[in-house]
């Protein structure tokens, strides 16, 4: 297995609902990421998990919250989300802190609106 | 800052042509350049580069480092519909997961 699985690939969202994007690998990748990209702009990162623990989070609004069960999930909680939040949600993994040998694998996101 | 600029913004080409894609970069303690193809969702990974001068191939897609100049290119040769996408340069530091990546080259490749 050489995906990074991302559900749900959808999600339409009120301001006051609360949701979850989950992620799956099952390459034994040790180190996970969620990337926010918005439309024509490259990718940014959110959160960094290595070894299961949160090891980087870029200043990320606390309406996100991130959680690491196992080596193999990543999930990410919302809460309180804004229009603004409307975004492709993408996990990665990678081999270990320093992605080596192949790089970062992306999942094929969660595109969620807003509203 | 650690910055990555890539040009041109936009290229549209004919099948068959040859396109050079090119990635710039001022980072400290460089430990990789990655390239990425984007079309509707996932960046698919297609090569990451170490070492100054070696080439990296594969098929139609070959790229190459030069971390003296501080660049990168992307060649595709005789471009197929298919390649049409956007193509990310993105940088790795040293110590570091982070991916820092440039805003991209949108290709489009019209029969």
């Amino acid at each position: 297995d050489t995906e990074v699985t991302q559900t749900p690939k959808h999600l339409v969202m009120g301001m006051t609902n609360k949701k979850s994007l989950k992620c799956e690998q099952h390459m034994g990748h040790r180190a996970m990421y969620w990337y926010k990209q918005k439309a024509k702009k490259p990718p940014e990162l959110m959160f960094v998990y290595s070894y299961e623990k949160l090891s980087i989070n870029e200043s990320v609004p606390s309406r996100f919250s991130p959680e690491c069960p196992n080596s193999s999930l990543l999930n990410l909680h919302l809460h309180a989300l804004q229009p603004e939040d409307s975004a492709l949600y993408l996990c990665a993994s990678s081999q270990d802190q320093t992605g080596r040998v192949d790089g970062y694998t992306f999942g094929s996101g969660t595109r969620l609106t807003v509203v | 800052e650690d910055k990555v600029v890539q040009s041109p913004l936009s290229l549209v080409v004919h099948e068959g042509d040859t396109v050079t894609l090119n990635c710039s970069y001022e980072v400290t303690n460089f430990r990789s350049l990655l390239w990425y193809k984007q079309e509707k969702k996932a960046p698919t990974f297609l090569f990451m580069l170490t070492s100054s001068g070696i080439e990296k191939k594969s098929g139609r897609l070959s790229s190459i480092l030069d971390k003296k100049e501080l660049f990168s290119i992307l060649n595709i040769t005789a471009t197929q519909t298919g390649d049409s996408a956007v193509y990310l340069c993105a940088l790795m530091r040293s110590g570091t997961d982070k991916l820092i990546f440039g805003t991209g080259t949108r290709l489009q490749v019209f029969p």
